[in-house]
């Protein structure tokens, strides 16, 4: 079966701190992908990043990294000293080789970050 | 513009009516998604389409959900009979590959009240 959990439905941080979002997929595939998405307000998803299953590492951009770890099935994402416009709805998506070509979301971590 | 466009943007209709969803791809991409948000809830894959191939129709509720895409590109998502629970946002979006590697670009989406 293929699943994305995301355990955490809100959180909340004061401006500047750092937060991770948690992702933990599962899959039979061997060759899958793995993507965050970002929903602001205004409702529009917003692609973050794509990790294949081949590549484990991990990945900064700016103030967003991402921790792929196959060993625990988890794509992990944090934000370092965060911003008033980071507060939004992040998804984390699977796809796989088998899979129909469809991608599984999870429910989604609502962030808010309070100035 | 460049983006994956829908209309109407909102929809308020009456039980039992039928409605139209409309979705324009980005120019040149192969792969159509439908997905529903209801609230507070992730997306929910309804159906995906890829080039001249037969249509993924998995996800579809109920046979009072169907779409179809005309000339590989405008694609119309049609519910026959609402009901309260259809209630959502509807979601399109396009992909320019083919398999789950393609990163999926979402169109603004299409909220749906059935009264």
């Amino acid at each position: 079966a293929q699943k994305v959990t995301q355990a955490q439905t809100e959180i909340s941080v004061v401006e500047k701190e750092d937060v991770t979002l948690d992702c933990v997929y599962e899959t039979r595939d061997t060759t899958y992908y793995l993507f965050w998405y970002k929903q602001p307000p205004s409702g529009e998803l917003v692609f973050l990043i794509r990790r294949n299953s081949f590549d484990e590492q991990n990945e900064i951009s700016g103030r967003y990294s991402w921790n792929f770890q196959k060993s625990t099935s988890s794509f992990n994402f944090t934000i370092t000293a965060s911003q008033v416009v980071d507060s939004a709805v992040y998804f984390c998506a699977l796809s796989g080789m088998n899979t129909g070509n469809q991608f599984y979301f999870g429910t989604g971590t609502s962030l808010t970050v309070i100035p | 513009g460049a983006g994956v466009s829908q209309s109407p943007s909102n929809k308020v209709t009456e039980k039992g009516k039928d409605v139209e969803l409309r979705c324009d791809p980005i120019s040149g991409h192969t792969a159509l998604y439908w997905y529903r948000q209801s609230l507070g809830q992730g997306l929910e894959f309804l159906i995906y389409f890829q080039g001249n191939s037969a249509p993924d129709k998995s996800g579809l509720p109920s046979d009072r959900f169907s779409a179809e895409r005309t000339g590989g590109s405008v694609s119309t998502l049609t519910i026959q009979r609402t009901q309260q629970e259809d209630s959502a946002v509807y979601l399109c979006a396009s992909s320019l590959g083919t398999g789950g590697a393609s990163r999926q670009f979402f169109g603004p989406g299409t909220r749906l009240t059935v009264l």
